[in-house]
């Protein structure tokens, strides 16, 4: 069972352009929504967290927005560049009982195109 | 550099071997999370340990272990390995307490043959 559904499986974008990934869950005790960037041959890199409290986290030219009764969460890449070109994975954990591992969306190759 | 370190990088081994796998995390962090990356499965959590105890389960396989020692450095063990076993194995840590950010180590690359 995919509990964190990710979309689109691939993406290309002109440079300076906006890039948006989008993720939905099944499971309503999520309560943390972190967005990893992934280059080839590394280890993943956390962006930008949210909790459920808000509805949109802006940092620099990453956003994440937060829809809870939809249970969907996405993110944008404002003023794509070239050095985003990478995977981007989608993640969801619960805190209840203390920190849980994250449960991942099956990632986003996005290229940006100079 | 996420500050979390994985030894070896790359480890080449038979079928029906068994390995280690070692971590160490970042200054001051007590929870490390083992996660492994194929193809056809994705990133997958394996297990967290919190300050040597286990903490929560994941997909982990019966014929995998894991443990955290008393200066909080972690060892993946996997044992009878079979051909699907090889991927990526990543250690991320965090804080612990209320806290649920991961930062990952580079990986260790497992290849079966």
């Amino acid at each position: 069972q995919q509990q964190v559904k990710q979309s689109p499986q691939s993406l290309i974008v002109q440079k300076g352009g906006i890039s948006i990934i989008n993720c939905a869950y099944e499971n309503t005790a999520f309560d943390y929504f972190p967005w990893y960037q992934q280059f080839p041959g590394k280890g993943p890199a956390l962006l930008i967290a949210i909790r459920p409290d808000v509805s949109e986290k802006k940092e620099g030219r990453f956003t994440i927005s937060f829809n809870k009764s939809a249970k969907q969460f996405s993110l944008h890449i404002m003023d794509s560049q070239p050095g985003d070109s990478a995977t981007y994975f989608c993640a969801a954990s619960s805190t209840g009982g203390g920190a849980d591992g994250l449960t991942f969306g099956k990632g986003t190759h996005l290229i940006i195109q100079p | 550099d996420s500050g979390v370190t994985q030894t070896p990088k790359h480890l080449i081994t038979a079928t029906g071997q068994r390995v280690t796998l070692r971590c160490s995390p970042r200054s001051g962090d007590l929870s490390v999370y083992w996660y492994q990356q194929s193809l056809d499965q994705g990133l997958q959590f394996l297990i967290q340990y919190y300050n040597g105890e286990e903490r929560a389960k994941g997909n982990i396989l019966e014929r995998f272990s894991a443990q955290q020692f008393p200066d909080l450095h972690s060892e993946l063990n996997l044992s009878s390995l079979e051909l699907g076993d090889s991927a990526l194995y990543f250690c991320a840590s965090s804080p612990g307490h209320a806290s649920n950010e991961q930062f990952f180590g580079p990986g260790t690359r497992l290849t079966v043959l």
